[in-house]
């Protein structure tokens, strides 16, 4: 069964330092999302993408926030100077046509930002 | 987006049955019921949508009422594996979903 990967399982950086975090969503998926989660809290969304723009970002997606998806398989969240509140799993997910659909989470990125 | 809510946490013994009714007063008419399972340290995963009546998959049962207002997510015969936090989510199909996750029920299964 097709599945979404994310690259790094953990990722541990200092405060101020910018980080990328990888995923390779399922290749027929035509929308993608991040969300965070802080350890014992309920998932956040953080953007959903579409056609090669945001399709739509909550007031947590702020401007230390960027995503891209620089060629036909990498979806990837980028913040530029990370905070000690940053700290969190991050996932990535996709679905398969309309926004609503069932969507495939990957298995998460833990960063730590000490 | 309709506000769900749904009981912070249930109880429940190897080979019962679990139900978890979810509250939706304000669903919209696009808006679709959605409810995912996650285990701890993992990524929610998907368990089954429905817009009205029962939908039945080989996981769960999913009861609409004709008001929409509610829904309830049936899982027959539960294992411990089954232990985990059950999200209900409400949304339409449009462009531009925005989805959003409440706090869940926290499903412990015993032996």
């Amino acid at each position: 069964e097709p599945e979404v990967t994310q690259t790094p399982s953990h990722q541990v950086t200092q405060m101020g330092q910018e980080v990328i975090l990888r995923c390779v969503p399922i290749s027929n998926h035509l929308y993608f999302y991040w969300y965070r989660q802080i350890l014992g809290q309920k998932v956040e969304f953080l953007v959903s993408f579409y056609n090669n723009e945001i399709s739509e970002k909550s007031e947590i997606f702020d401007d230390q926030f960027s995503v891209e998806r620089p060629d036909g398989s990498n979806f990837t969240l980028k913040i530029r100077s990370t905070k000690l509140e940053d700290s969190a799993m991050y996932f990535c997910a996709s679905s398969e046509g309309l926004a609503g659909d069932e969507q495939y989470f990957g298995p998460g990125t833990r960063l730590t930002v000490t | 987006l309709a506000k769900t809510t749904q009981p912070i946490s249930m109880d429940s013994y190897e080979g019962q049955e679990v139900n978890i009714t979810c509250s939706h007063n304000n669903i919209a008419t696009n808006d679709y019921i959605t409810w995912y399972q996650q285990f701890p340290s993992q990524g929610p995963r998907f368990i089954i949508q429905g817009y009205k009546t029962k939908v039945t998959n080989e996981v769960a049962s999913l009861f609409i009422p004709a008001d929409r207002k509610s829904s309830t997510l049936s899982l027959p015969r539960v294992s411990l594996s089954d232990t985990a936090v059950y999200y209900c989510l409400v949304g339409d199909n449009t462009g531009g979903f925005k989805t959003i996750f409440g706090a869940g029920t926290r499903l412990f299964v015993k032996a």
